[in-house]
């Protein structure tokens, strides 16, 4: 079946970057687009961008432009997100989730805690 | 952006009742309306796509409707474990948005 495991919590101070890893298997990678889903503590899901893992094109947000970056290893199967300039408002839950217009499924989510 | 704004917030209800819950769109996104559901600690579930086409697995209690701006998730006789929150998505339109969901409770 069609699994997203993403990498494990992470804390990052003010001011740095965060990558998040998220590897696939019981499909082809390539053939999906892969989108970025931040969810806040108390707030609904807010979608970041999607990068093709065939090109390596992407699209991001208008709101994560300049802070945001998605790649793709397509030798192994996984999709990344790099957010840098973390602020404290970036205190989140991070998903990944496979395109098939909606999203479905999703990676269990990778908590970021921004602090000093 | 397309704007999606959901309703009630929470709604409270006890087993064995039907819940309805609502989602409005602010501009018509036809039928490219899809439903999730949240449990805490857990990542958003796909319920229903295309309005009201149930997700692979999705028990036949979950039924949506609607088209355009308007739009209904039912719940025909709730179980224990439907108690969570629900977010609408359109998906006609970039940037993909949700509503800020309705908490189910009992």
């Amino acid at each position: 079946q069609v699994q997203l495991v993403q990498s494990g919590a992470e804390v990052k101070k003010p001011g740095a970057s965060v990558k998040v890893s998220c590897k696939t298997s019981g499909y082809t990678f390539t053939g999906y687009y892969m989108h970025w889903v931040r969810q806040a503590p108390g707030q609904g899901p807010e979608w970041m961008g999607w990068i093709n893992p065939n090109s390596g094109v992407t699209k991001y947000a208008q709101k994560f432009q300049g802070r945001v970056t998605m790649t793709r290893d397509t030798s192994i199967n996984t999709a990344y997100m790099e957010l840098s300039s973390l602020n404290y408002d970036d205190s989140a839950v991070f998903y990944c989730a496979k395109d098939s217009l909606y999203f479905d499924p999703w990676g269990q989510g990778t908590p970021v805690t921004v602090s000093s | 952006e397309i704007v999606m704004t959901q309703s009630p917030a929470t709604l409270s209800v006890s087993p064995g009742e039907r819940a309805t819950l609502s989602c409005r769109a602010s501009q018509s996104v036809t039928s490219s309306l899809a439903w999730y559901q949240q449990k805490p600690g857990q990542a958003p579930r796909l319920l229903i796509y295309g309005a009201s086409t149930r997700a692979t697995d999705i028990p036949a209690r979950f039924s949506g409707s609607g088209s355009g701006t308007e739009f209904t998730l039912t719940i025909s006789s709730l179980q224990s474990e439907d108690f969570a929150i629900y977010y609408c998505q359109q998906y006609i339109s970039w940037p993909r948005t949700f509503g800020q969901g309705t908490k189910l409770e009992i």
